[in-house]
């Protein structure tokens, strides 16, 4: 099967510039996931859909950052204005249940650099 | 609130050797755990998980894990390590509250197998 694509791999942006990332999910999935990944660090999630409703962004910087997942497959992941501390990876990932039991299959990430 | 921790940013092992990568949690309630393996420039692949049963897990490319209730451990082990086992390892428990759950990542264990 098809595994959990991102756009773009690569990303450089000034300061205060807004960038989009996207994801398609593996088909079927219904839990998406997005995780933030900085540089000698473990995936922090971000925000967490169920189909197309969020069920957890606690940890988004709702201020600056936004998310939706259309139509519960493909989500974007924006920010806007972008500030230094942002040049992290961007994990996007993908689970079949609702449960947390099953295992998260994740894209290769987009890599972020804010200059 | 849930936590794991992995006590050693980096383990260094001879090929051939067994190792050991390790992780402790805590948590309230029954644990889910989870190891992930990070390639250079790839996301994360999913190894192996406890969610209930037998303590000893087996999991992919020869890895298992053995859960420790009472140590409230979850160490990764391999009886003979490759120098393709080099790679970055995470732990992760899942969180359940409020009716919701989210993982939480560990900080990583860099592995280098030497030839």
């Amino acid at each position: 099967e098809a595994g959990v694509a991102q756009s773009p791999r690569y990303k450089i942006i000034e300061k205060r510039q807004s960038v989009a990332f996207w994801c398609n999910p593996i088909s079927g999935h219904a839990t998406l996931y997005w995780y933030q990944q900085i540089l000698g660090q473990g995936p922090k999630l971000l925000i967490q859909f169920q189909n197309n409703g969020v069920v957890d962004d606690s940890q988004l910087p709702k201020d600056r950052f936004s998310a939706e997942r259309l139509k519960g497959v493909d989500s974007t992941l924006k920010i806007q204005p972008a500030k230094l501390e942002d040049s992290a990876v961007y994990l996007c990932a993908s689970s079949l249940d609702l449960a947390g039991v099953n295992e998260q299959f994740f894209g290769p990430g987009t890599r972020l650099t804010v200059l | 609130a849930q936590s794991v921790a992995q006590p050693e940013d980096q383990v260094n092992v001879a090929e051939g050797n067994p190792l050991t990568v390790k992780c402790t949690y805590s948590v309230s309630g029954n644990p889910y755990l989870f190891w992930y393996v990070q390639y250079p420039n790839r996301g994360l692949q999913f190894l192996l998980k406890y969610i209930t049963g037998d303590n000893l897990v087996k999991g992919s490319y020869g890895f298992e894990a053995e859960f420790n209730k009472s140590q409230t451990s979850f160490h990764l082990k391999k009886p003979s390590a490759l120098v393709s086992d080099s790679a970055l390892y995470f732990c992760a428990v899942r969180d359940r509250t409020s009716g919701t759950y989210k993982y939480i990542f560990g900080t990583g264990t860099r592995l280098k197998v030497l030839a």
